[in-house]
């Protein structure tokens, strides 16, 4: 089974802080997405990225960037934290061959103070 | 642009009654997939179920189906005998043009009762 790990499940952090988020998968996958959900709102696509080194912009990149390295490693980044950053963010990954479900970790609630 | 619509903010059903869940969806490409996940109340996503934009036969598996009905624009999930444990959140999404990109619906929650 796909396997995708987020480094902590509950955080909480400080506005002005940078904040880290890591992912990690364990399928040789060469699609990651990193996505925030709020309620009412569903989820939102921050950053993916299909292979090293690349990343596109998603729907909400405003606030974040990202970080891939290595295949398996796929890192959101707040530069300085902010208080309407509260949210649960998501890391999924996915094969490039056709229509392939997205895999997801088991999310970060993020608490900005 | 695709957009995923769930009519439903919240259901509930009675234990071993068979559910739909409503996802319509907009696009004007040709080729798309379908998906459903389902989220429990401790977070994670898990994808249930596929369909793609030619794909004949409705997908099944398990105790899950989906209702297809291109013409109309709906990939309505059904849960067949549901179970307590289904209760949670379910997410319809679309993928468009072979892009690994996913939109997703708002959801519905679902509540089983004993």
């Amino acid at each position: 089974d796909v396997k995708v790990t987020q480094s902590s499940r509950y955080l909480v952090k400080r506005t002005g802080e940078k904040v880290f988020l890591e992912c990690v998968q364990d399928m040789d996958h060469e699609n990651m997405f990193w996505y925030r959900q709020d309620p009412g709102l569903g989820l939102r696509l921050i950053y993916f990225s299909y292979d090293v080194k690349m990343k596109e912009k998603g729907d909400i990149p405003e606030g974040y960037s990202v970080s891939r390295e290595k295949k398996e490693r796929f890192s959101l980044i707040l530069e300085s934290a902010s208080t309407n950053q509260t949210s649960m963010y998501l890391c999924a990954s996915s094969l490039t061959r056709g229509y392939q479900p997205q895999h997801f970790g088991d999310g970060t609630r993020l608490s900005i103070l | 642009a695709q957009k995923i619509t769930q009519t439903q903010p919240g259901m509930f059903v009675q234990e071993k009654e068979a559910v739909t869940l409503d996802c319509t969806y907009d696009t004007s490409d040709p080729s798309y997939g379908l998906f459903w996940y389902k989220q429990p109340s401790s977070g994670e996503m898990i994808f249930l179920i596929y369909q793609g934009s030619y794909d004949q036969q409705n997908a099944t598996e398990g105790r899950y189906s989906l209702n297809f009905q291109k013409a109309r624009k709906s990939a309505n999930l059904v849960i067949s005998a549901s179970q307590l444990g289904d209760s949670a959140m379910y997410f319809c999404a679309m993928s468009i043009q072979g892009a690994q990109k996913l939109v997703f619906g708002q959801g519905t929650r679902l509540t089983i009762n004993p």
